[in-house]
């Protein structure tokens, strides 16, 4: 069974920084892109940045209003992904979903969530 | 970036009865290679989101057959031909034919 668990999330305050985590199972990781996803509380979702499998580079894509500030890595001796989120903002404050996501060759879907972890970000 | 929009924003629905969403991207998603990477996704109330149909119309493993979707270039259609309770939720729209991804803003679809 495929299952995706993200943790790290949590009180911060503006300007400080965190990672979060995702660990996976039940399929081998090392063939999947990843895809972080927020979703501010009651708005809609916001996609936030994708990391390749290692066959395709293992390269990162991130939306404007992280880039510079987040980070996506991904370890795959562990089978987690990481979202290393520096210089928070308030408007950061959200629960982030990992993904795990087929490659183009599959038709890019981000077939599996995880439950998602809050981060919320206030002085 | 590409914009998606989604309409209705709203959708009530009687039990047993079809609904209908559309979405519309700013751009055609066809991408280089020849396919269209339109997605639908459903999120239950308190839920994380769930893949639904992928490529415009591919149902995801263990999507009921009353879920279809269609289209083609800009335009797209996720159709539910009988609406059950337990399709109570927001639907989205998403593009993965160019990045950044993109989402729609979401239907929400509740009963009558």
């Amino acid at each position: 069974e495929v299952q995706l668990v993200e943790s790290g999330g949590g009180l911060v305050q503006p300007g400080r920084s965190l990672r979060l985590s995702c660990t996976a199972s039940g399929f081998t990781f090392g063939d999947y892109g990843m895809t972080w996803v927020r979703q501010a509380p009651g708005k809609g979702l916001e996609w936030v940045g994708f990391i390749r499998s290692k066959t395709y580079g293992g390269t990162t894509e991130y939306a404007a209003s992280v880039k510079g500030r987040f980070t996506i890595s991904r370890d795959d001796s562990k089978s987690i992904a990481y979202l290393q989120m520096n210089s928070l903002k308030t408007e950061d404050t959200a629960v982030y979903y990992c993904t795990r996501t087929a490659p183009r060759r599959d038709g890019y879907k981000s077939d599996y969530w995880g439950q998602g972890t809050l981060v919320t970000v206030s002085s | 970036d590409i914009v998606m929009t989604q309409t209705p924003l709203s959708s009530p629905v009687t039990l047993g009865q079809p609904a209908s969403i559309s979405c519309r991207s700013s751009q055609s998603l066809v991408h280089s290679d020849g396919n269209t990477y339109l997605s639908w996704l459903q999120q239950r109330p308190g839920q994380p989101p769930r893949l639904l149909i992928y490529k415009i119309s591919n149902r995801f493993s263990g999507v009921p057959d009353r879920f279809s979707g269609s289209g083609a270039g800009t335009d797209f259609t996720l159709k539910i031909s009988r609406v059950e309770a337990e399709d109570v939720g927001v639907y989205y729209c998403m593009q993965a034919t160019q990045f950044p991804w993109t989402f729609g803003q979401g239907t929400k679809v509740e009963i009558k």
